[in-house]
């Protein structure tokens, strides 16, 4: 069965620093999602991405958040310069288009640790 | 905005024990509600998806059930190993999740 697959499983770096979430989703789905789950919080959504371009983002999803398609199965999350705050599980999901394809399916998530 | 509520936040229950969680959300215009259940470390898996007030879905010892302004997912005879947290969710492209539901069952 098609899954989400996302890498690293788990990601620590130092405050300050770059990082790049990389998320393959589900072939022949067109929309793509990043959520974030703080320890113990709700999972909330950041962004979603449809025809190579942001059509939603929340409050969170600032500048200092970016996503790309960069090939044909990949898409990644950057954070350009990580805070304490940033740590939590991010989730990538996708979502097929047409009827009856309203379900998002969601990746294994990354644990990022910002230290 | 689109809000979701869920209780109760922790249920334990004897194995074979029969219950019901609920979701109860506020919408401007119910475009789907999923639920999903969510292993400790793990991605939302997807159980259900619910379009309008009346509509049941089952699967296994899961049988989700949709009205106006609530859903329920009743677990009949459950096992240990249904033992996870439930999270309901409402949207269309950007999902808003309820707190979740802790479910323990206990052989």
């Amino acid at each position: 069965e098609p899954e989400v697959t996302q890498t690293p499983s788990h990601q620590v770096t130092q405050m300050g620093q770059e990082v790049i979430l990389r998320c393959v989703p589900i072939s022949n789905h067109l929309y793509f999602y990043w959520y974030r789950q703080i320890l113990g919080q709700k999972v909330e959504f950041l962004v979603s991405f449809y025809n190579n371009e942001i059509s939603e983002k929340s409050e969170i999803f600032d500048d200092q958040f970016s996503v790309e398609r960069p090939d044909g199965s990949n898409f990644t999350l950057k954070i350009r310069s990580t805070k304490l705050e940033d740590s939590a599980m991010y989730f990538c999901a996708s979502q097929g288009s047409g009827r009856g394809t309203d379900t998002q399916y969601f990746g294994p998530g990354t644990r990022l640790t910002v230290l | 905005e689109d809000q979701v509520t869920q209780s109760p936040e922790a249920l334990r229950l004897q194995e074979g024990e029969s219950s019901s969680l609920n979701c109860s959300y506020t919408v401007s215009g119910l475009r789907g509600l999923f639920w999903y259940r969510q292993d400790p470390g793990k991605g939302p898996e997807f159980l259900f998806t619910l379009y309008s007030a009346g509509e049941e879905k089952e699967k296994e010892r899961l049988k989700a059930t949709l009205t106006k302004k609530e859903s329920f997912l009743h677990i009949t005879a459950p096992k240990p190993e249904d033992s996870a947290t439930y999270l309901c969710a409402v949207g269309a492209q950007k999902l808003v999740f309820g707190q979740g539901t802790r479910l323990t069952i206990n052989p």
